[in-house]
């Protein structure tokens, strides 16, 4: 039973550089969710993708952010000139649209760390 | 921004004992979700109830829906070491429209249990 994962787990920069993180979502989902986690908070939504389209991005997502779902399969989250306040958990998350529910399965997040 | 609250921030009980939170919310859902969270790592989905349905059991799981209060809880029972952790509920928007899907999530309950 594969999962959803992310890579890296982890991940250091200095304040300035650009990081990408990948995520793999279970292989028959048709929905891919980012979302980013602060200590002691909430998750909070960033943006979805619904096969290879992005439906929804949240205002949090500043112009320095920005995601990918080539094919509709895996997807790729870009944060470019990182600043301190990025420091995070990214969680990538997915979920096969059904009728009425949409039950989401997070992977096990990117820790991001900026110096 | 978070939907809502949980309650208690924090609880902290011996083994053996039922443990209570409970979530409010803001705006009509589709549906809520609890979610458990070991420290510093992803999200395990608990349980989903549907705004039309007003209370599930899983395992030792009861979660209540109460929609003309905005708000649920969650009940765990005979309660575990291992149950130790931060939970939280989280809330889809109604159908219909691009944000349906998009969880918004509470700042969570941090649930200790002592052996």
């Amino acid at each position: 039973d594969t999962g959803v994962s992310q890579n890296p787990r982890h991940k250091i920069t200095k304040r300035g550089q650009n990081v990408t993180f990948r995520c793999d979502p279970i292989s028959e989902h048709n929905r891919l969710y980012w979302y980013r986690q602060t200590l002691g908070q909430g998750p909070e939504f960033l943006t979805y993708f619904q096969n290879e389209a992005q439906l929804e991005k949240s205002r949090l997502l500043s112009d320095r952010f920005s995601a990918e779902r080539p094919k509709g399969s895996f997807s790729t989250l870009e944060i470019q000139r990182t600043e301190q306040g990025d420091s995070a958990m990214y969680l990538c998350a997915s979920s096969l649209r059904e009728r009425f529910t949409d039950t989401q399965y997070f992977g096990p997040g990117t820790r991001l760390t900026v110096l | 921004s978070q939907q809502g609250e949980e309650d208690p921030q924090a609880l902290s009980i011996q083994e053996g004992e039922n443990a209570t939170m409970n979530c409010s919310y803001k705006t009509s859902i589709n549906n809520l979700q609890w979610y458990r969270q070991n420290s510093g790592r992803g999200l395990v989905h608990l349980i989903l109830i549907r705004s039309n349905e007003r209370e599930k059991h899983s395992g030792r799981l009861r979660v209540t829906l109460d929609t003309s209060k905005k708000s649920s809880s969650l009940l765990i029972t005979a309660s575990r070491a291992a149950d130790t952790a931060s939970y939280f509920c989280a809330t889809a928007p109604i159908a219909g429209g691009t944000s349906y899907g998009k969880l918004t999530f509470g700042q969570g309950t941090i649930l200790t249990v002592h052996p």
